[in-house]
Formats: structure tokens, sequence, C-alpha cells
């Protein structure tokens, strides 16, 4: 089953813009992850948060974690047609991770 | 390091048929992971493995489903008498300490249609 769920389902924008995703879970968690996947291929790593932290970053990407609110975010600045995929969050309390729903980003040039 | 590597990336079978898929970790990590993904969802987690132990399996993975870890290198999942249902892509993953705490680095997957 699926812990939580990203918002929104679907996310359009152009070029250097900035994108916004979020995710809620259910349960508490000892860190939450974030994961890309392009159409068919399989997940690349994208950072890890632990429920001690608030924000991490890493490059153009932005991650919050709000453990009171169950819910996390994931800001990507000044996007790129690269950044088309779609964007999984999962957080792990033992150690398997529970994905969520995920965002299909589309990155217009 | 070469990454998690999953073979075959595809299988087409018959309904009823066995079909068994492949994964090789990270050669230095000591966890590995099977997860099943279906179209428009995020992976399910099915099971996963320390060293050649097989230590939690989901309640997804029916009777018909198997894995093994025989030497805490390179691990099957073998599907046996294969419906529709199975119809998915099963993802590999490894880890160097307990996904609780470390990242876990996925393959690219195997995706499995059964006719």
């Amino acid at each position: 089953s699926q812990q939580g769920e990203e918002d929104p389902q679907a996310l359009s924008i152009q070029e250097g813009e900035n994108a916004t995703m979020n995710c809620s879970y259910k349960t508490s968690i000892n860190n939450l992850q974030w994961y890309r996947q392009n159409s068919g291929r399989g997940l690349v790593h994208l950072i890890l948060i632990r429920s001690n932290e608030r924000e991490k970053h890493s490059g153009r990407l932005r991650v919050t974690l709000d453990t009171s609110k169950k819910s996390s975010s994931l800001l990507i600045t000044a996007s790129r047609a690269a950044d088309t995929a779609s964007y999984f969050c999962a957080t792990a309390n033992t150690d398997k991770l529970i994905f969520g729903t995920g965002t299909r980003l589309q990155v217009f040039p | 390091d070469t990454g998690v590597s999953q073979n075959p990336r595809h299988k087409i079978t018959k309904r009823g048929q066995n079909v068994t898929f492949r994964c090789d970790p990270i050669s230095e990590h000591n966890r590995l992971y099977w997860y099943r993904q279906t179209l428009g969802q995020g992976p399910e987690f099915l099971t996963y493995f320390q060293n050649e132990a097989q230590l939690e399996k989901s309640r997804l993975l029916s009777d018909r489903f198997s894995a093994e870890r025989p030497k805490g290198s390179f691990s099957t999942l073998e599907i046996q008498r294969t419906e529709q249902g199975d119809s998915a892509m099963y993802l590999c993953a490894s880890s160097q300490t307990g996904g609780s705490r470390g990242t876990q680095y996925f393959g690219p997957g195997t995706r499995l249609t059964v006719l």
C-alpha cells in the first residue's frame, strides 16, 4: 500500500520556472527520500532528509520536512527540460521504503 | 562502481509460465530489496535481504513468488504460474546500511508482460 500522496499529481511549467511538489505521509518516519523516474526507467535518488532535519539543499533542489504535519516539499529551481520526469517521495520507518503516488513534471523549453 | 544491474530488462511470457529475474547489487552493499511498480503508481515493497537472510516479505508476495540471495551477492526473483496481474516493472535496490538510515540505489528494472 502507498504511504502517502504527492500533490499535485501533474505539473507543467516553462523552463526557468520553479517547480514545487508536496508529499504527505501517514506514519512516523526515520527519514524521507525523494526519487526521480524518467519514463519507464529506474529510480534515481535525489536527496534524503532525516526526521530531525527541517531543510536540506542539493544543487537546484531544496527539500523541507515538517514532521508535525507529516509533510515534505521538493523545490526545483530554474527548471530545465531535462527535469521532465516523475518525482516520488518515499518514507523509511523500518528498512523498507514506502512510496507515494508521484508527481509527473513536464518542463517545456 | 557499476551500480545495480537487472536482467533481463524486458520479459514477455504467456500466462501460466514461470519467469526468473536477476539482480546484481552494488558490490559492497549488504542489503538488497525487491519492489514492484505498476503503471501510474509508486513502487511497492516486496521483500528484502540482509546478506543471504530474507528478513521481511510483503503480503503482496504470494506463494507463487520466491526470492533468493544464496551467497549474499546477487538475488533472483521467481514467479511461478504467472498471471496477467503480475505484469509490472520489478525493481531491485541495494543499500550499504539499513534503509532507515541509508540511501537505496535502484536498478533499471525488469518489465514483465504476461499475455
